[in-house]
C-alpha cells in the first residue's frame, strides 16, 4: 500500500536546538517526496523537494531510499519555524497523485 | 501571480443537506485538485483534473460527491446529502501541466455538519 507515515504528531524543541522530522513511506516504484508546510492563519505551501537538494530556510531532507526515509532537518530552530509540516509523495510519472502524511507539528520555544 | 481562490471560507450546514465549493485556480494552471483534510489529518486527494479531465477520482464518495471543471477553469465541489462524517477543510490546490511538481493551495472551506 502507498502511505507517509509522520510518527510525531508534535515535536517541542527549544530555539537553537536541532530539529528533525521524521518521514517514511510505502511507495511500490520511484516516488517524488516533498514537504509541505503550513504557518499559522496561512496556506499550506512547498517547503522543499527531494529533486532540487536545496535548503530552504535552513532546512534539508535527504532521500534515503534503503530506508524509505526523507526526514526534515535543521540544525538550528528559530522561533519563526513554528508550524505544521507536512510529507508528501507523488508517482514518478502518470496521474502524479499526491499522498500526504498526518503531519507534525513543530513548536519552537524561546 | 495570484493565488487560488477558494469560496466560501466557512459553511454550516445539517446533515442530509446539500453544499457546494467553488474554486479558482491560479491562470494557467493546468491541473487541478480537491482534498478533504479532516482534523488531525493531512490532506485526502479526492479528485484531480487536467485541464477539464478527470485523471485520478477514486477517493471520492461518488455516491454523495461530485466535481466538475467546465472549460478547464473554475471547479466546483458538491456534496448532496452531507453526512457528518463529511465535516473537514476542503482544500483546492493546482499546478502546471501535468510533470510539475508544486501544489499551491488555497485558502479551504471548512464545512461543519451538524
Amino acid at each position: 500500500a502507498q502511505r507517509v507515515t509522520q510518527p510525531e504528531k508534535l515535536l517541542s524543541v527549544f530555539k537553537g536546538a536541532p530539529v528533525e522530522l521524521k518521514c517514511n513511506y510505502s511507495y511500490s516504484g520511484s516516488p517524488e517526496l516533498f514537504w509541505y508546510v503550513q504557518y499559522s492563519r496561512q496556506r499550506l505551501q512547498l517547503l522543499l523537494r527531494h529533486i532540487s537538494r536545496e535548503s530552504i530556510k535552513g532546512f534539508t531532507a535527504d532521500l534515503n531510499k534503503g530506508e524509505t526515509s526523507f526526514h526534515l532537518k535543521k540544525p538550528f530552530a528559530q522561533e519563526e519555524d513554528s508550524a505544521m509540516y507536512y510529507c508528501a509523495l507523488s508517482g514518478a510519472s502518470g496521474t502524479y497523485k499526491y499522498i500526504f502524511g498526518t503531519g507534525t507539528r513543530l513548536k519552537v520555544l524561546a | 501571480e495570484a493565488g487560488v481562490a477558494q469560496s466560501p471560507r466557512y459553511k454550516i450546514i445539517e446533515k442530509r443537506q446539500s453544499v457546494a465549493f467553488w474554486c479558482n485556480p491560479i491562470s494557467g494552471h493546468a491541473t487541478l485538485y480537491w482534498y478533504q483534510q479532516i482534523l488531525g489529518q493531512g490532506p485526502k486527494l479526492l479528485i484531480q483534473f487536467q485541464n477539464n479531465g478527470v485523471v485520478d477520482d477514486s477517493q471520492l464518495p461518488k455516491d454523495r460527491f461530485s466535481a466538475e471543471r467546465l472549460k478547464g477553469v473554475d471547479s466546483t465541489l458538491k456534496i448532496q446529502p452531507a453526512k457528518l462524517e463529511d465535516s473537514a477543510v476542503y482544500l483546492c490546490a493546482s499546478s502546471r501541466p501535468l510533470g510539475s511538481y508544486e501544489q499551491y493551495f488555497g485558502p479551504g472551506t471548512r464545512l461543519t455538519v451538524t
